[in-house]
């Protein structure tokens, strides 16, 4: 059945390495999405793709980078360049168009030792 | 500068009573806003939505309410039951950028048996 699904569920890393987190979805979603969660703090955009081949910086971009080869995929890589990489990743898709909500994956929880 | 805000972290209901889930945005473009439900570990669910054309929209026990000049929208569940204990984030979208949601910090509640 239809979904998102990202992995893994939990990641951990030591500091200072690069580590990439996975979101693939068969909705067939134009747009796709990646969040940041941390205690207290409503969800921050991070990236967002409305097509492949295209993406956006959202409010917090720096130390991230991603990639929209296909339509179904969409990675996000932490860089060593994040200052505070530890928190809930999570990964949404939603369809073209006025009044559509977003789906979202289940998440990532991210700990950099 | 939070958009969309939540100023109750918390809410604790009895059982077969009334929630009342709070939310205050800033900007007058936005036109388009949602009410998600996520339990600890997952990521959120759409719950329901409304466009700034309405001021209510009813789904079964949960309505949202949108109250436009005073820029405050409320998401009411009756009766309540122990199953909706989740943190609830609302939502909101400006009309020039459909991809683009700003979400608030989230309202925890908690019914009680």
């Amino acid at each position: 059945d239809g979904g998102i699904t990202q992995s893994p569920k939990y990641l951990f890393r030591k500091e200072g390495q690069n580590v990439t987190l996975s979101c693939e979805q068969n909705l067939n979603h134009d747009a796709m999405y990646w969040y940041r969660q941390d205690p207290g703090q409503g969800l921050r955009l991070i990236y967002y793709s409305q097509i492949v081949n295209d993406f956006q910086k959202g409010d917090i971009a720096e130390g991230y980078s991603v990639s929209r080869e296909k339509k179904e995929s969409f990675p996000l890589t932490v860089t060593s360049a994040q200052k505070n990489p530890t928190a809930f990743y999570l990964c949404a898709s939603s369809q073209a168009g006025a009044y559509n909500e977003q789906f979202f994956g289940p998440g990532t929880r991210l700990t950099v030792l | 500068d939070q958009q969309v805000k939540q100023n109750s972290p918390s809410l604790s209901v009895q059982e077969g009573r009334i929630s009342i889930l709070n939310c205050d945005y800033t900007n007058s473009m936005f036109d388009y806003f949602l009410w998600y439900k996520k339990y600890p570990a997952e990521g959120p669910t759409f719950l329901i939505s409304i466009s700034s054309i309405k001021d209510k929209n009813e789904d079964g026990r949960f309505t949202v309410f949108l109250n436009k000049s005073a820029k405050h929208l409320s998401l009411h569940i009756v009766p309540s039951q122990p199953g909706d204990s989740a943190v609830y984030f609302c939502a909101a979208r400006q009309i020039y950028n459909f991809n683009k949601f700003y979400f608030g910090s989230g309202t925890k509640l908690n019914v009680k048996p």
